[in-house]
């Protein structure tokens, strides 16, 4: 069963740009994380929060977390062609098992 | 490290045939999980082992799939027979401890013809 939902499913954008992507989830949480997956290629993780944070940067990227709303967002600034991946959110609701949503699919176009 | 590694990276095999896909797991982690990631279905989590011990195979589709780790630096996952709807990528991954991010495997593309 699928935990995290990605919202939207694939979005196109112009280099330069910033690119925003939404997971949504429906239980509690100890952490939850983002990767990344490039086409034909395993997944590369990005970043983790955890349910006591509110707001995490990695470089480029600044994920946020409102465990009121089951909410996380990842917002990756000034976007590069090479950003062009999949996108997931996993949630950790205990026991180390990471359930993924379906993903965002992004394009970034030079 | 050379990261989690997986073999063979593709597999093409008849329907009715034994499969069976090897993973070796980053040194020094405890967990090891398996996925299975399809168009339709996106990535699903198989099962996953703790200090070798499976510990939830609720993700397992069906008898004709089976994991075994015998050791800390090895895992099998076996599909017999396998059937067309079996193919997929198939990843490993592994994590030192449950709050630690974990480490994905290249992938084993799976066609079942």
């Amino acid at each position: 069963s699928q935990q995290g939902e990605e919202d939207p499913q694939a979005l196109s954008i112009q280099e330069g740009e910033n690119a925003t992507m939404n997971c949504s989830y429906k239980t509690s949480i100890n952490n939850l994380q983002w990767y990344r997956q490039n086409s034909g290629r395993g997944l590369v993780h990005l970043i983790l929060i955890r349910s006591n944070e509110r707001e995490k940067h990695s470089g480029r990227l600044r994920v946020t977390l409102d465990t009121s709303k089951k909410s996380s967002s990842l917002l990756i600034t000034a976007s590069r062609a090479a950003d062009t991946a999949s996108y997931f959110c996993a949630t950790d609701s205990g026991g180390g098992k990471l359930i993924f949503g379906q993903g965002t699919e992004l394009s970034v176009k030079p | 490290d050379a990261g989690v590694i997986q073999s063979p990276r593709h597999e093409v095999t008849e329907m009715g045939q034994e499969v069976t896909l090897r993973c070796k797991p980053i040194s020094g982690h405890d967990y090891l999980f398996w996925y299975r990631q399809t168009m339709m279905r996106g990535l699903e989590l198989l099962i996953y082992f703790n200090n070798n011990v499976p510990i939830d195979d609720s993700g397992m589709p069906e008898d004709r799939f089976s994991a075994k780790m015998p050791n800390a630096s090895f895992s099998t996952l076996k599909i017999q027979p396998s059937e067309p709807r079996d193919s997929a990528v198939y990843f490993c991954a592994s994590r030192k401890d449950y709050t630690d991010t974990q480490y994905f495997g290249p992938g084993t593309r799976l066609t079942v013809l």
